[in-house]
């Protein structure tokens, strides 16, 4: 079956825009994962659903930073007023349900803030 | 808090050698442990992980892990390399309790050379 799809795959903005990033979870999955990842670092961790709620916040860097998840399905990362210290490639991966079950990661979206 | 370091950022071996990637992580409580490799242009693929049970675990590729609950490591192995395995490799640690947060390490380059 498919996989875990984002859009869009690249996004150019000027700082102080607001951008919206998507992914669209493996079918099914109930647990969704946002990781931020910059040039030349490993995965930072963002947020986590379960189905529809967001029980860890925990790595959002700031209130410019927010998602939501609907349906229990596809989840939105949303920045507000862009800075350039948000350019980095932002992974969303999926998995069946939280805790012990490996997680399956999208292509990603590069976010370019200039 | 739970942390997970990759002490080298790159190995190099050549092919037909056995390949070790180093992974020791810090957690209260059992962790859960996997690794996932990047190829270039490429998203996350899981491995192997480690939940309970056997210390060795074996995962895709001719992949191995040991898990050493005394030294909190999760050494990365293969008992011969292929040039194929070239790849940006990070190993994750869940704790048991948390259910949805992973901490990735910063990623370890292996190449692999003819």
């Amino acid at each position: 079956g498919a996989g875990v799809s984002q859009s869009p795959s690249n996004k150019v903005t000027e700082k102080g825009k607001d951008v919206e990033l998507r992914c669209d979870p493996i079918s099914g999955h109930t647990a969704l994962y946002w990781y931020r990842q910059s040039l030349g670092q490993g995965l930072e961790f963002l947020i986590y659903f379960q189905g529809n709620s967001a029980p860890d916040k925990s790595g959002l860097p700031s209130d410019r930073f927010s998602a939501e998840r609907t349906g229990g399905s596809v989840s939105t990362l949303t920045i507000q007023r862009t800075q350039q210290e948000d350019s980095a490639v932002y992974l969303c991966a999926s998995s069946l349900a939280s805790g012990s079950l490996e997680q399956y990661f999208g292509p990603g979206t590069r976010l370019t803030v200039t | 808090a739970q942390s997970v370091a990759q002490p080298e950022d790159q190995v190099n071996v050549a092919e037909g050698n056995p390949l070790t990637v180093k992974c020791t992580y810090s957690v209260s409580g059992n962790p859960y442990l996997f690794w996932y490799v990047q190829y270039p242009n490429r998203g996350l693929q899981f491995l192997l992980k480690y939940i309970t049970g056997d210390n060795l675990v074996k995962g895709s590729y001719g992949f191995e892990a040991e898990f050493n609950k005394s030294q909190t490591s999760f050494h990365l192995k293969k008992p011969s390399a292929l040039v194929s395995d070239s790849a940006l490799y990070f190993c994750a640690v869940r704790h048991n309790t948390n259910a949805g947060k992973s901490t990735f390490g910063d990623g370890t380059t292996l190449t692999v050379k003819p």
